[in-house]
C-alpha cells in the first residue's frame, strides 16, 4: 500500500514568517494529495488539496506544490498568525487515503 | 459543524464497562470510517465501511465491534477495554471507497475516550 512520510514532525515560527512542510508518497498512481489542519479539540478538517495534473494551488496563505516526478508535495503556509498553530496532516490516495504522521506548527507571537 | 456528528465528545468508562460511540453523517456519503488517534502517533485506520458493508479492518482487537446500519451511521461498540485504548477516535465519510478517493475525507471532531 501506499507509504507517506511528512517532514518535519514539529515547527516553530515567528508570526509574520513561512512555513514549509513536506511529504513524499511511494505509489506513483497517486493522483489525490489533501492536506488537513487539525486543532485542538477537534477533528482534522481539508484546508487544501491538488490533483496530478497541475503542479500548484494557491488559497489566500496557503500554497500546495506537488512534484510527480520526485512523488513529493509541500504546504506552504506565508505571514503566518497565531490561529496557524495546529497539527497539519498530509495524505494521498491509492484506493483510500494514507495519512503523514503529522506536524504540529507553533506560531510564537 | 463538518456534517459529521459524534457523540460523546468525551467519555470515561471502567474496564468493564460496555459502551458505544456513534458517528452520522448528512453529506450523502457512502463510506465511512473509524480511526484512532493517540498522543504522539499517527492516525490509525481502525474499520472502513463501503454501502454499509465492511471491506476493512485493520486487525483490530475484537473488543472494539463496528456497525453500520445504513450509510448516515456507524457506531463503534466497546467492552473490556483496556487503559492503552484511551486516545481519540474519529469518525470520517467520503464519497465511497473502490475508487480514487478525489475528495478528501470529511472528518467529525472525535470522541475523547478514556479508559480507567
Amino acid at each position: 500500500g501506499e507509504n507517506v512520510e511528512q517532514h518535519p514532525s514539529t515547527l516553530s515560527v515567528q508570526e509574520g514568517d513561512s512555513a514549509v512542510i513536506k511529504c513524499t508518497y511511494s505509489d506513483s498512481a497517486s493522483n489525490y494529495f489533501p492536506w488537513y489542519k487539525q486543532e485542538l479539540g477537534k477533528g482534522p478538517q481539508l484546508i487544501i488539496d491538488i490533483r496530478s495534473n497541475v503542479g500548484e494551488k494557491k488559497d489566500q496563505r496557503i500554497a500546495v506544490t506537488l512534484n510527480k516526478t520526485a512523488k513529493h508535495f509541500s504546504l506552504h503556509i506565508t505571514e503566518t498568525q497565531p490561529e496557524d498553530s495546529a497539527v497539519y496532516f498530509c495524505a494521498s490516495n491509492d484506493y483510500k487515503l494514507s495519512f503523514g504522521a503529522g506536524t504540529t506548527v507553533t506560531v510564537r507571537a | 459543524e463538518t456534517g459529521v456528528t459524534q457523540t460523546p465528545r468525551h467519555l470515561v468508562m471502567g474496564m468493564t464497562n460496555k459502551k458505544s460511540l456513534k458517528c452520522e453523517q448528512h453529506l450523502g456519503h457512502n463510506a465511512m470510517y473509524w480511526y484512532k488517534q493517540s498522543a504522539k502517533k499517527p492516525l490509525e485506520l481502525m474499520f472502513v465501511y463501503n454501502f454499509k458493508e465492511q471491506t476493512e479492518n485493520n486487525s483490530v482487537p475484537s473488543r472494539f465491534s463496528p456497525e453500520c446500519p445504513n450509510s448516515s451511521h456507524l457506531f463503534l461498540h466497546l467492552h473490556t477495554l483496556q487503559p492503552e485504548d484511551s486516545a481519540l477516535y474519529l469518525c470520517a465519510s467520503s464519497q465511497a471507497t473502490g475508487q480514487p478517493p478525489n475528495y478528501g475525507y470529511t472528518f467529525g471532531s472525535g470522541t475523547r475516550l478514556t479508559v480507567v
